[in-house]
């Protein structure tokens, strides 16, 4: 059973531009959640969603930033015109149901230039 | 709004020695706390925590809860240089029909050989 699979594993982007980023939950998981974390900071949360729905994005600027995760394919964040505070790991996590232990992808590093 | 505190922020031992990491929380609806490990990649899980007082032990590593301080601790004993990592403790709880985990800083050991 592959674990939690996100790509691409680096992004450079310049101001502007879109960043797609993809995660692919484990095998069986329904609920994904996505992270973000800066450099000597913890893992903030953003969103968590199932199937076709968005259950809480709390956490995620409402502006510039969404997140789907469709009936078919993996889930994915979208930052559009990026700037250079939206640099850091993103950390997608998935889970078969709720219990609150959530297994997390090795994570995506995006780069604003 | 909730949050999760974790002390030391940095520490750095010798083999051999013992470390205690702290984490204490403040949330409201709190169903478990867990703790993870980040090397350089994917947050890896190491214990869920739900009832207070019971250790929770695998090798050299225990964790226990404490409900009424609302605290955690996670012990280390004989560290090696293989357990240098950012120790996360995290709180799972529920808020409006959402369920999440909610990330402390992290603590940087670093074990010198």
């Amino acid at each position: 059973n592959a674990g939690v699979m996100q790509n691409p594993r680096h992004l450079v982007r310049r101001r502007g531009q879109e960043a797609r980023l993809r995660c692919s939950p484990m095998k069986g998981h329904s609920h994904v959640y996505w992270y973000r974390q800066l450099p000597e900071e913890g893992l903030k949360f953003m969103v968590y969603l199932q199937k076709e729905n968005i259950i809480d994005e709390s956490g995620m600027p409402k502006e510039r930033f969404s997140a789907e995760f469709p009936k078919e394919g993996p889930s994915i964040l979208r930052i559009q015109q990026v700037v250079r505070g939206d640099s850091a790991a993103y950390f997608c996590a998935s889970s078969p149901r709720l219990t609150g232990e959530l297994f997390f992808g090795e994570g995506s590093r995006l780069t604003v230039l | 709004e909730d949050k999760v505190v974790q002390s030391p922020l940095s520490l750095v031992v010798h083999e051999g020695d013992t470390v205690t990491l702290n984490c204490s929380y403040e949330v409201t609806n709190f169903r478990s706390l867990l703790w993870y490990k980040q090397e350089k990649k994917a947050p890896t899980f190491l214990f869920m925590l739900t009832s207070s007082g019971i250790e929770k032990k695998s090798g050299r590593l225990s964790s226990i809860l404490d409900k009424k301080e609302l605290s955690s601790i996670l012990n280390i004993t004989a560290t090696q240089t293989g357990d240098s990592a950012i120790y996360l403790c995290a709180v799972y709880l529920t808020q409006g029909g959402s369920e999440k985990l909610v990330f402390g800083k992290g603590t940087k050991l670093t074990v010198n050989p």
